[in-house]
C-alpha cells in the first residue's frame, strides 16, 4: 500500500493564481481531511469528507473548496491564492470510529 | 471553546533520562485522545491512542501515555530517551459523539535529546 499520496511537493503561487492540491490513498478509507500547519498553532482543519459525494467544513475553510468524486480522492482547491495561505498541507485519511488518521508528506505551498 | 492545551513549546532531555510531553484538554464529555510525532519535513506519524480501559496506553518507540480523567490530561512519557526521539510531538482529541473523525489538534511541542 502507497498509503497517503499528495502531490506536489512544494508549490510556488502569484497572488491570485488558482491550483488543486491532489490527495488520495488506496486503503478504502471513507474518511479523509485536509489540515495547513503554521508555526505556533499546531494543525488546522480546512474541510474534511466522511465519504465519496459528502463534504463538510473545518476550522478555516475560506480560501478553499474540495469535492470528493471517488473513495479514493480528495482534491484541494485555492481558488485565488493569497500570501495568507502560505503554509504547510497535510492529507490524512481513517476508518470509522476511533481509527487513528494516516497522514500523507505534506505539500509546502509559498504564495508571493 | 473546546480546546488541546500543550504548555511546553520545547522539552530538552538528555539521552537516557525519563522525558515527559504534557498535554491538556478541555472539551465535552470524553473524548479519544491520541499522540502523534512529526520528524522533520515529514507528515505526522501515528503513536498510541486511548479508547477505553487501562489508565495507562503503550504504543510505538517505547512510549506510552497516562490518561487522567480527573486533570483532563494524556502525557506522553518514555522511560529512557534516545537522540533519534527528537522531533515534535502533537496531543489531539477526537469527539465520541458524532459520525466524523475530526482531531483538534494541540499547537506541538519540539522535543529534543542531547547526547
Amino acid at each position: 500500500n502507497a498509503g497517503v499520496t499528495q502531490t506536489p511537493k512544494f508549490q510556488v503561487l502569484k497572488t491570485g493564481q488558482s491550483m488543486t492540491l491532489q490527495c488520495a490513498q488506496d486503503m478504502n478509507h471513507e474518511y479523509m481531511s485536509w489540515y495547513r500547519q503554521d508555526p505556533g498553532m499546531g494543525l488546522r482543519l480546512i474541510h474534511y469528507s466522511v465519504g465519496a459525494g459528502i463534504t463538510d467544513q473545518g476550522e478555516v475553510p475560506n480560501g478553499y473548496n474540495v469535492s470528493r468524486s471517488t473513495t479514493e480522492d480528495f482534491p484541494l482547491r485555492l481558488l485565488s491564492a493569497a500570501p495568507s495561505q502560505t503554509s504547510v498541507y497535510f492529507c490524512a485519511s481513517s476508518g470509522t470510529g476511533y481509527n487513528e488518521q494516516f497522514f500523507g508528506p505534506g505539500t509546502r505551498l509559498t504564495v508571493l | 471553546a473546546q480546546s488541546v492545551a500543550q504548555p511546553e513549546d520545547q522539552v530538552n532531555v538528555a539521552e537516557g533520562n525519563p522525558l515527559t510531553v504534557k498535554c491538556t484538554y478541555s472539551v465535552s464529555g470524553n473524548p479519544y485522545l491520541f499522540w502523534y510525532v512529526q520528524y522533520p519535513n515529514r507528515g505526522l506519524q501515528f503513536l498510541l491512542k486511548y479508547i477505553t480501559g487501562d489508565n495507562l496506553v503503550k504504543g510505538s518507540y517505547g512510549f506510552e501515555a497516562e490518561f487522567n480523567k480527573s486533570q483532563t490530561s494524556f502525557h506522553l512519557k518514555k522511560p529512557s530517551a534516545l537522540v533519534s526521539d527528537s522531533a515534535l510531538y502533537f496531543c489531539a482529541v477526537r469527539l465520541r459523539s458524532g459520525a466524523t473523525n475530526k482531531l483538534i489538534f494541540g499547537t506541538g511541542t519540539l522535543l529534543a535529546v542531547q547526547p
